[in-house]
């Protein structure tokens, strides 16, 4: 099976910089995506490395290392708006069906402070 | 371009009673999820349709809930009899299949439901 540890809380100031850590232990693994929610929203895909690396999408990176079996998303100039909670998932399990099969993380609550 | 689009938004019941949800995916999206999300917890998948197929119910509750996904298009998750443990907000997500390496899945607002 699959399993994912990240952080319960995380508080930080507006326009400063947070990295959320990521590991995980799973059976197989494709790749590592980031979710953010909203109190009372629907996730949101921010992003997926699917190798090691870092991806750059605007304020927000995102880096993995599978060897570590571990990933972070680090979020830049912190706005009011990051408050929010931040998922990270792994997409694994056996090939064909289970290969898109995300398992999520138990999610990270982003407290921005001005 | 419409989202996931799920109803109702809100659900209150009393123990034992049937309940059901429903749920339109983003249009041209064969994939079809249905999750449930506790409180502080993340999404865990309960069913997930290839088309009309449901490829992985291995989560799913078979004793209580149900699924359908008829045409390839809207799903209904139904639950009869609900429990009070039943009580969590139920998610719906669509995706492209094959979705390649992204598999970036869209979420519906969710159905919050309260069982009394």
């Amino acid at each position: 099976g699959q399993s994912l540890e990240q952080p319960s809380e995380v508080t930080a100031v507006e326009g400063a910089i947070v990295q959320i850590n990521c590991t995980y232990q799973t059976s197989g693994f494709y790749g590592l995506s980031w979710y953010q929610q909203h109190d009372g929203g629907a996730p949101t895909f921010l992003s997926y490395n699917g190798l090691d690396g870092l991806e750059e999408t605007g304020r927000f990176s995102s880096f993995l290392s599978r060897s570590d079996s571990y990933g972070y998303l680090l979020l830049q100039e912190l706005q009011m708006k990051d408050s929010a909670s931040y998922f990270c998932a792994v997409r694994g399990g056996h090939s064909g069906a289970g290969s898109y099969q995300l398992t999520f993380g138990k999610g990270t609550k982003l407290s921005v402070i001005p | 371009e419409a989202g996931v689009v799920q109803s109702p938004r809100y659900k209150i019941i009393e123990k034992k009673q049937p309940v059901a949800f429903w749920c339109n995916p983003i249009s041209g999206h064969n994939t079809l999820y249905w999750y449930l999300q506790n409180l502080g917890q993340g999404p865990e998948l309960l069913i997930r349709y290839e088309n009309e197929e449901a490829v992985d119910d291995s989560q799913l509750p078979k004793d209580r809930f149900s699924a359908e996904r008829l045409k390839g298009v809207d799903s209904t998750l139904k639950i009869q009899p609900a429990e009070l443990g039943d009580s969590a907000v139920y998610l719906c997500a669509s995706s492209l299949t094959p979705a390649g390496g992204r598999n970036e899945q869209f979420f519906g607002p969710g159905t919050r439901l309260t069982v009394l």
